[in-house]
């Protein structure tokens, strides 16, 4: 089955400084890749997603990009905030017709002010 | 629109009990699947439903089942608890059609204590 691969599991920045957060899958024939971010105490929450065909994404402060050769897809924020500190879990889904995401490890985010 | 909802929202056992926790999918939504969330280890996936037939299942446990009826309200069920089954139990719905797409709509989630 497949199998995503998410660094780093704790990233703490500053304010206004930008975050990167990596993720890796196996099964080449995925082709849908979500991005959730969990606040503290609260759901899991789409927050960006991309699929197979397309090399990036952005809306607005996050964007996403995908290496399809390599198996690789990150998020990025830019300008990074206090309220953007959370869990971000990474997934990939669509391999052997799977209608439901493999998901990372997930990323703890410290955005400090 | 109502969310998914999720209940009981906390609970205390102890072990060899059991637990049964039920999920309301948003309303149109087929696809209800559950995830097991501890700390470092995400979101482990226990299986999902897809109009009342289990369409796919995680790596767990006979004790872990689960069950959806008509409605596409769902349920799990584990048996014979152990301290290791403490955890967040989350559910999400989804309209489940179609393999490559589709946004998962967490629960708040179910907070299980064995004891």
């Amino acid at each position: 089955g497949e199998n995503v691969e998410q660094h780093p599991s704790t990233l703490s920045v500053q304010e206004g400084d930008s975050a990167v957060i990596k993720c890796t899958y196996s099964d080449s024939a995925s082709n849908y890749f979500p991005w959730y971010k969990q606040e503290l105490g609260k759901r899991p929450q789409l927050i960006i997603d991309i699929r197979s065909n397309v090399g990036e994404k952005k809306d607005q402060r996050i964007a996403v990009t995908l290496n399809k050769t390599a198996k690789h897809f990150s998020l990025h924020i830019t300008e990074t905030q206090p309220e953007d500190s959370a869990v971000y879990f990474c997934a990939a889904q669509g391999a052997g017709g799977s209608y439901i995401p493999t998901f990372g490890r997930g990323t703890s985010l410290i955005v400090h002010p | 629109k109502a969310g998914v909802t999720q209940t009981p929202r906390y609970l205390i056992k102890t072990r060899g009990q059991q637990v049964t926790l039920s999920c309301s999918p948003i309303s149109g939504h087929r696809s209800v699947s559950w995830y097991q969330q501890t700390p470092g280890q995400g979101l482990q996936f226990l299986f999902e439903y897809f109009s009342e037939t289990q369409r796919n299942k995680g790596n767990f446990p006979g004790r872990f089942s689960g069950r959806q009826f008509s409605n596409s309200r769902s349920e799990m069920n584990v048996s014979t608890l152990e301290l290791g089954d403490s955890a967040l139990y989350l559910c999400a719905s989804s309209l489940g059609q179609t393999a490559n797409t589709g946004e998962l709509f967490f629960g708040e989630g179910s907070r299980l204590t064995v004891l």
